[in-house]
Formats: structure tokens, C-alpha cells, sequence
């Protein structure tokens, strides 16, 4: 069955560590998404890609680095420099033409 | 940009009928969209306007009315489990949803 993987499920970084979540689909998709979601909030768009070896900032992209070397991965790398990385991320995709995400089933990440 | 609004909760019983409303603001709008999320899960696709009017998909139906940025989402029959939220997002410049709004969480009482 096709869809979207992200790993870890849960995920602890210790202050100034980077750490980077896997997102791997295999829909066929062209657009990947990232999307922070803070408790009892909505999600905000940190980075899209809509074709391999290209990316965009969404609205909160500071401190946070993607890559798409392969239109099946969309790896999200938190830096140091995200101060409040405490959050759940979640990893979408969407073909170019098409309206409906398919959302992967995230991942919990939290600074100790 | 973006902006929307939809009500931060609802309240409904078992078998009503409950209309969750949504207004945005959004440049190069292409549709708007709707998700239900349960705590602790993903968001998972509901349904798609791009044109005004009502779509329907069984219990679930959702309006959009172009010309006042505005749509809703209607779920008939209540059931226990579809206390959950639920986000609409339009979809903008380049079909892309930038925000999903804060949503608004339906509680369904016996």
C-alpha cells in the first residue's frame, strides 16, 4: 500500500544538538511538506518542495534545513539554532495538480 | 499571506448535525480543503471545493462560497467517534495550503 513513513515516532534532542526526521513516500507524489504543530494549535508550514532538488521557506523556516535529493525523501534537519524545537512534525504530499495531502503519522520530537 | 478563522470548539449529541465554519484570506486561491485530525494522530483528507457550492461524501458535506471567502463544513449523524478537529485550509498560490489554521474541536456527547 502507498503512502507516507516518518521516523522516529519520538524523538529526544538534548540542547544544541542537530537531529534530522525521515520522511520517505511512495505515492508518487510531487510536492512534500513539513509542518510543525504546537499543542492545541494548527500547523504551520516550514519548508515545501515541489519538484527533487528544489525547495521553499515557508513561514517559520528559521532553524530548520530540508534537502530533496530524491523525489521519495524529504529529510528535515532541526538545528541548534531553533530554539524551541519542542513540537510534533509532520511530513505531507501532494501530487503537482492535485488538492488532497496525505500526511505521514509524525513525529514527536523533545528538547531534554 | 494567509489568515483564517474558524471557532476554537463545538459542542454537539449523538446524531445531530453540526455546521463548523471557516473564513480565510488567501492570495491565488485554487480551493479549500478540509481534515480531520485525532488527538494524537495525523490529519487525514475530508474533502475539496474549488468551486462554489456543496460537496457531498457521505455523513460529511462542505460549502464554499467564493465571493465571501467562506465555507463550512457540515457533518450529519454525529458519532461518538468523530470528536476530533478538524482544519480547513485553502489551498493558494501554486495549490499550496501554507497554514491550516488552529481548527476547531468537536466534541460529540452521548
Amino acid at each position: 500500500d502507498g503512502g507516507i513513513t516518518q521516523s522516529p515516532k519520538y524523538l529526544f534532542r538534548k540542547e544544541g544538538q542537530n537531529v534530522t526526521l525521515s520522511c520517505e513516500q511512495n505515492l508518487n507524489h510531487d510536492a512534500m511538506y513539513w509542518y510543525r504543530q504546537d499543542p492545541g494549535q494548527g500547523l504551520r508550514l516550514i519548508y515545501y518542495s515541489q519538484i527533487v532538488n528544489d525547495f521553499q521557506k515557508g513561514d517559520i523556516a528559521e532553524g530548520y534545513s530540508v534537502s530533496r535529493e530524491k523525489k521519495e525523501s524529504f529529510p528535515l534537519t532541526v538545528t541548534s539554532a531553533q530554539k524551541n524545537p519542542t513540537a510534533f512534525y509532520l511530513c505531507a504530499s501532494s501530487p503537482n495538480q492535485g488538492y488532497g495531502y496525505t500526511f505521514g503519522s509524525g513525529t514527536r520530537l523533545t528538547v531534554v | 499571506g494567509q489568515s483564517l478563522e474558524q471557532p476554537s470548539e463545538v459542542t454537539a449529541v449523538e446524531g445531530a448535525i453540526v455546521q463548523i465554519n471557516c473564513t480565510y484570506q488567501t492570495s491565488g486561491f485554487y480551493g479549500l480543503s478540509w481534515y480531520q485530525q485525532h488527538d494524537g494522530g495525523a490529519p487525514t483528507f475530508l474533502s475539496y471545493n474549488a468551486l462554489d457550492g456543496l460537496e457531498e461524501t457521505g455523513r460529511f458535506s462542505s460549502f464554499l462560497s467564493r465571493s465571501d471567502s467562506y465555507g463550512y463544513l457540515l457533518l450529519q449523524e454525529l458519532q461518538m467517534k468523530d470528536s476530533a478537529s478538524y482544519f480547513c485550509a485553502p489551498l493558494g498560490t501554486g495549490r499550496r495550503a501554507l497554514t491550516f489554521g488552529s481548527g476547531t474541536r468537536l466534541q460529540v456527547q452521548p
